[in-house]
């Protein structure tokens, strides 16, 4: 298995409190992907990061931030969570990949399940 | 319209039946394809991993893809009741850092 640790693992917390979940890797990939899966959308990128302190916006990147301070970690936040961002949250990785594109297969952690109420 | 369109199922069949799951996309920049099996509350597993045009086989598994149609296909031969999971096909390529557009998956059972 890919080194892959996403934690929490499972969090409740309330609208409006600030959430932030973390990727950690073990394998020093450049490029590291957060999506949410909700029914009827699948996987859905929120944003993504090219290398440390490199990262854009994916899909559905509103209401949610990301930082890379170091290679192997790689965190979300949602600044003031609201019940649509109840989902549940992946983190992959992907590498080593050279210049533009890595277009190497993704590997996922096991994901994080956030209910907000 | 999706990028990414696939069979949603639910699809149901008995233990050794030949699947076959579905996926067509839209844009033609996507060059890499691949197939994964998600089990109930764990992160989705890489199956399958082909570039372009063409067939790839892996035990049991056959990856199919045709650029001219858009369309790629993940085949399981002698199904087992471990087969059961949802499978998701993922398209990407050009200059996208290796962004994944994902179908909505189709949960698959197979009965022993």
């Amino acid at each position: 298995d890919a080194g892959i640790t996403q934690s929490p693992r499972h969090k409740v917390t309330e609208t409006g409190t600030p959430v932030t979940l973390r990727c950690h890797q073990t394998e020093n990939h450049r490029y590291m992907y957060w999506y949410r899966q909700d029914p009827g959308h699948g996987l859905r990128l929120i944003h993504y990061s090219y290398g440390v302190k490199d990262t854009d916006k994916g899909e559905v990147s509103d209401g949610y931030s990301v930082s890379r301070s170091k290679t192997e970690d790689f965190l979300l936040t949602l600044e003031s969570a609201t019940s649509s961002q109840t989902s549940v949250y992946f983190c992959a990785i992907s590498g080593p990949g050279q210049g533009l594109g890595g277009n190497q297969p993704q590997h996922f952690g096991d994901g994080t399940r956030l209910s907000i109420l | 319209q999706k990028e990414v369109e696939q069979d949603p199922g639910p699809l149901s069949v008995p233990e050794g039946a030949i699947v076959s799951l579905n996926c067509t996309y839209s844009n033609s920049a996507f060059q890499y394809f691949m197939w994964y099996r998600q089990y109930s509350r764990k992160g989705p597993e890489l199956l399958m991993y082909t570039y372009s045009s063409g067939n790839k086989e892996d035990g049991r598994f056959t990856a199919q893809v045709d650029k001219s149609s858009k369309y790629i296909s993940l085949f399981i031969r002698d199904s087992q009741p471990s087969d059961s999971a949802t499978y998701l096909c993922a398209t990407a390529g050009g200059t996208s850092y290796g962004k994944l557009t994902f179908g909505q998956g189709t949960i698959l059972t197979v009965h022993p």
